[in-house]
């Protein structure tokens, strides 16, 4: 069975400093995992994703996160926040289950609301 | 190209009502997913759809249903509305072998 838990329901940092979002996963099969990131009345917007290639996945907007198996966790990283990078992020693991399937049931965290201070 | 688009993106209904969701998936998208996020569950996963057939349900009571229409559109239906179904209802689209879901702008619906 997969799951997620994100260790910080709440994340504020000053403008210009770094961020970090933890995230443990647990899952039956060797996992593809997601941040994907929500502003206000918004939908989700992927910011990177995990499928079994490089450790250390780069997104968009600075983001990176690396995907340690030792340790279950997909940790996002930024090395300097930004006003506008306030907003809800969600952790998110999928049960794909080869190629040529569809991508099956997200697992989501509870996600961090981070708050950026000026 | 376009996103995954939802209407209506804003609903209310009364208690005891029914109300219908519907998803337009990126064009060439074939699988589409719905989801329940609410300030207290999360999100939730409610059903997967591809080729207009149910893959995967979630753990929702027979009040939900859902169906897909062979251009790929979707469309979801919740029935005898109670004020716990009051959400935001997030319709995802990808590709066969495709490896991330593409989120609509959602449909916020309030039950008075």
């Amino acid at each position: 069975a997969q799951s997620v838990t994100q260790l910080d329901s709440h994340v504020s940092v000053s403008e210009g400093t770094p961020v970090l979002l933890r995230c443990n996963y647990s899952s039956s099969y060797s996992p593809s995992l997601f941040w994907y990131v929500q502003h206000p009345n918004k939908g989700l917007q992927l910011l990177l994703k995990y499928t079994s290639a490089a450790t250390l996945v780069k997104g968009i907007n600075g983001f990176e996160a690396e995907f340690k198996k030792s340790e279950t966790s997909f940790h996002l990283t930024k090395p300097s926040a930004h006003m506008s990078d306030a907003a809800e992020y969600f952790c998110v693991v999928s049960e794909i289950q080869g190629r040529g399937s569809t991508l099956g049931r997200l697992y989501f965290g509870r996600g961090t609301q981070l708050t950026v201070w000026p | 190209k376009a996103g995954v688009t939802q209407t209506p993106r804003y609903l209310i209904k009364t208690r005891g009502q029914q109300v219908t969701l519907s998803c337009s998936p990126i064009s060439g998208h074939r699988s589409v997913s719905w989801y329940q996020q609410t300030p207290g569950q999360g999100l939730q996963f409610l059903f997967e759809y591809f080729s207009e057939t149910q893959r995967n349900k979630g753990n929702f009571p027979g009040r939900f249903s859902g169906r897909q229409f062979s251009n790929s559109r979707s469309e979801m239906n919740v029935s005898t509305l109670e004020l716990g179904d009051s959400a935001l209802y997030l319709c995802a689209s990808s590709r066969l072998g495709g490896t991330e879901a593409f989120f609509g702008q959602g449909t916020r619906l309030t039950v008075v």
